[in-house]
């Protein structure tokens, strides 16, 4: 069963802690994105990358880090200096050799206390 | 640059009603164009796209919309509602270029009254 899983669900932190969002896809896609979604604002971009060990900022990189260790893996780190984490995260990966279209993940919501 | 408007944060339509959702784009260069819809608590799914050749485009669902070069429009039509097809939709714009930048509009809540 091909496609882009992402854990937790549902994920609280108390605030300061850095905290560590899962992202994995087994489509051998190059290309992975990680965005931020809140209400009203639609998705912004805060990173992605398009090789394994390469990764670029997005619009909203701010307080939050990446590595791409792997092709199937893309984990994003909130960090404390990111003021505002509370939000819904969505994982997206595209092959860049024979789609233009990016294909999502389900979600995380982080809820910082 | 490029950018998306939806017009309306909310769609509100009765049950068998025409759904229109209006998506507005600006783009430097030929723009690739996606609606994508999103269930609550879920990722985005993606409905329909065009990125050349026919400008009316048909999706998943009984969605289509056309991309019209001249009005810079690209609106979400389905001829009767139903009320799974309540959810939030998104249009997007990107270039055609490797990286491709995708920009999301703000989203546009459909909500189906039986």
């Amino acid at each position: 069963d091909g496609g882009i899983t992402q854990s937790p669900k549902y994920l609280f932190r108390k605030e300061g802690q850095n905290v560590t969002l899962s992202c994995e896809q087994n489509l051998n896609h190059d290309a992975m994105y990680w965005y931020r979604q809140d209400p009203g604002q639609g998705l912004r971009l805060i990173y992605y990358s398009q090789i394994v060990n390469d990764f670029q900022k997005g619009d909203i990189a701010e307080g939050y880090s990446v590595s791409r260790e792997k092709k199937e893996s893309f984990p994003l780190t909130v960090t404390s200096a990111q003021k505002n984490p509370t939000a819904f995260y969505l994982c997206a990966s595209r092959n860049l050799a024979t789609t233009d279209t990016q294909y999502f993940g389900p979600g995380t919501r982080l809820t910082v206390l | 640059a490029q950018s998306v408007t939806q017009l309306g944060s909310h769609v509100s339509v009765s049950e068998g009603a025409l759904v229109l959702l209006r998506c507005n784009y600006s783009s430097s260069v030929p723009p690739y164009l996606f609606w994508y819809v999103q269930y609550p608590n879920q990722g985005l799914q993606l409905l329909l796209k065009y990125t050349t050749g026919a400008t009316l485009v048909k999706g998943i669902n009984g969605f289509e919309a056309e991309f019209k070069k001249s009005e810079t429009s690209f609106h979400l039509t389905k001829p009767s509602a139903h009320m799974s097809d309540a959810a939030e939709y998104f249009c997007a714009v990107s270039d055609s270029g490797g990286y491709q930048k995708v920009t999301f509009g703000i989203g546009t809540k459909l909500q189906v009254i039986p």
